[in-house]
């Protein structure tokens, strides 16, 4: 069966940084479209990040520069390293397997992670 | 970005009956391959979402078939021919044609 079990989640300050995991079994991560969604408290849903099979990596316009989504092949685990973090990151994250559409389109997400929990707060 | 909508924004049900949810584009999501890049997903009170439709009509695996997707182009719904308990929560419907994917603002389902 496939799964996705996710870490890494807590309390950090405005400025600082933390990485997500995001461990899969029953797949391979790198034969699968990856992302990372969020949702902030009492919000519905954004759209991350995503890697692709191939390593290739898209985020939204209000995480670019500051989040870096990653893979290790040998942990079979994504990575979300969140730095320069704000308050209007805090939000329940959210990994998931999709399919790849072209062009760094994901969707079809058929696999989701338990989420966890980033707060942003002095 | 595409702007996703989706009415109502509530939607109190009766256990038997049959509901609808309509979710809109801001641009088409229909592609020359024939596929409309629109899933819809269901998150369940404390729970992840859960995909049910992708490509605008395809049932999920696993997904019962009172969950059925239609429409085209801008105009989609949801439906459900008969509504049990379980089927509570948020569905949100989300294009995926275009990166960013984005997601509608979801539509609350509950028990009248």
């Amino acid at each position: 069966e496939a799964q996705l079990v996710q870490s890494g989640g807590g309390l950090v300050q405005p400025g600082g940084s933390l990485r997500l995991s995001c461990a899969a079994s029953g797949f391979t991560v790198t034969d699968n479209y990856m992302g990372w969604v969020r949702q902030a408290p009492r919000r519905g849903l954004e759209w991350v990040s995503v890697i692709s099979g191939g390593g290739g990596t898209h985020y939204a316009d209000s995480v670019k520069g500051r989040f870096t989504i990653s893979r290790d092949t040998s942990k079979n685990t994504v990575y979300l390293q969140m730095n320069s973090l704000r308050g209007e990151d805090t939000a329940v994250y959210y990994c998931a397997r999709g399919h790849h559409y072209g062009s760094g389109r994901w969707g079809n997400a058929d696999v989701w992670g338990q989420g966890t929990t980033v707060t942003v707060s002095s | 970005d595409i702007v996703m909508t989706q009415s109502p924004l509530s939607l109190p049900v009766t256990p038997g009956e049959p509901a609808s949810i309509s979710c809109r584009s801001s641009q088409s999501l229909l592609q020359s391959n024939g596929y409309n890049y629109l899933d819809w997903y269901l998150q369940k009170p404390g729970q992840s979402p859960q995909l049910l439709i992708y490509f605008g009509s395809h049932r999920a695996a696993g997904v019962p078939d009172r969950f059925s997707g239609s429409g085209s182009g801008t105009d989609f719904t949801l439906k459900i021919s008969t509504v049990e308990a379980e089927d509570v929560g948020v569905y949100y419907c989300m294009q995926a044609l275009q990166t960013p994917g984005t997601f509608g603002p979801g539509t609350k389902v509950d028990i009248k």
